[in-house]
């Protein structure tokens, strides 16, 4: 039973194009997050939310926003793609002030 | 700000040979320390977790130490195995808010 799951995997899109990536957890815990790893695989963050608010907002465009319909779930949307925008983004999840933090598998994304 | 760094970004040792990957961070205020591992494509998987008041963790063949004065901490491996190769990243939450700010990782090789 994955803890952390995000989806799709892998995702290859056009310049210009507006896209989304699934973030669920199972994990009961209070703080959802999402992570950039870039090509030379540093890991950075790019916000979280805790109880519906957003409490970390790192300098990411605005092209880039967080949705959470419930505490399970953050959704990353992600508007007018660039080719800057490749990376892998990483969901995870852990309890406010941890506590661990729990990792998803990963989306692979590719702007062409 | 915090800065996270870790010596050597690769290692390659054969088979049974104990080792030691370390993690410096600029900053001592930290509220915990965690440990990570992470195999291509694929996400991380949360090794170990040291709370600022712990000075060890361990878990099987792995030992995490932490010095909070000194801004250091070390993973210990012990009997290292062909499957132990994977990129290992060490990550700290300051005391002020709950984001991981993570190191550059260790890229390591067991040879059989």
């Amino acid at each position: 039973d994955t803890a952390v799951s995000q989806t799709p995997k892998y995702l290859v899109t056009q310049m210009g194009n507006d896209k989304s990536i699934k973030c669920e957890q199972n994990l009961g815990h209070d703080t959802m997050y999402w992570y950039k790893q870039d090509s030379k695989k540093f890991l950075k963050i790019m916000f979280s939310y805790n109880n519906k608010e957003l409490i970390i907002n790192e300098t990411v465009p605005n092209r880039f926003s967080p949705k959470s319909p419930d505490k399970a779930h953050l959704n990353l949307h992600i508007n007018s793609l660039e080719l800057g925008d490749s990376a892998v983004y990483f969901c995870a999840s852990s309890q406010v002030r941890s506590a661990e933090a729990f990792f998803g598998q990963g989306t692979r994304l590719t702007v062409v | 700000k915090q800065e996270v760094t870790q010596i050597p970004a690769a290692l390659s040792v054969p088979e049974g040979e104990n080792l030691v990957l370390n993690c410096s961070f600029t900053d001592s205020a930290i509220y915990n320390l965690q440990w990570f591992r992470q195999d291509p494509g694929k996400g991380l998987t949360s090794l170990l977790l040291i709370q600022s008041s712990q000075r060890e963790q361990t878990s099987g063949r792995l030992n995490a130490s932490l010095d909070k004065s000194s801004g250091r901490s070390t993973l210990y491996i012990a009997a290292s195995q062909p499957g132990d190769s994977a990129t290992y990243l060490c990550a700290v939450i300051p005391n002020a808010g709950n984001m991981l700010t993570f190191g550059g990782g260790t890229r390591l090789m067991v040879k059989p």
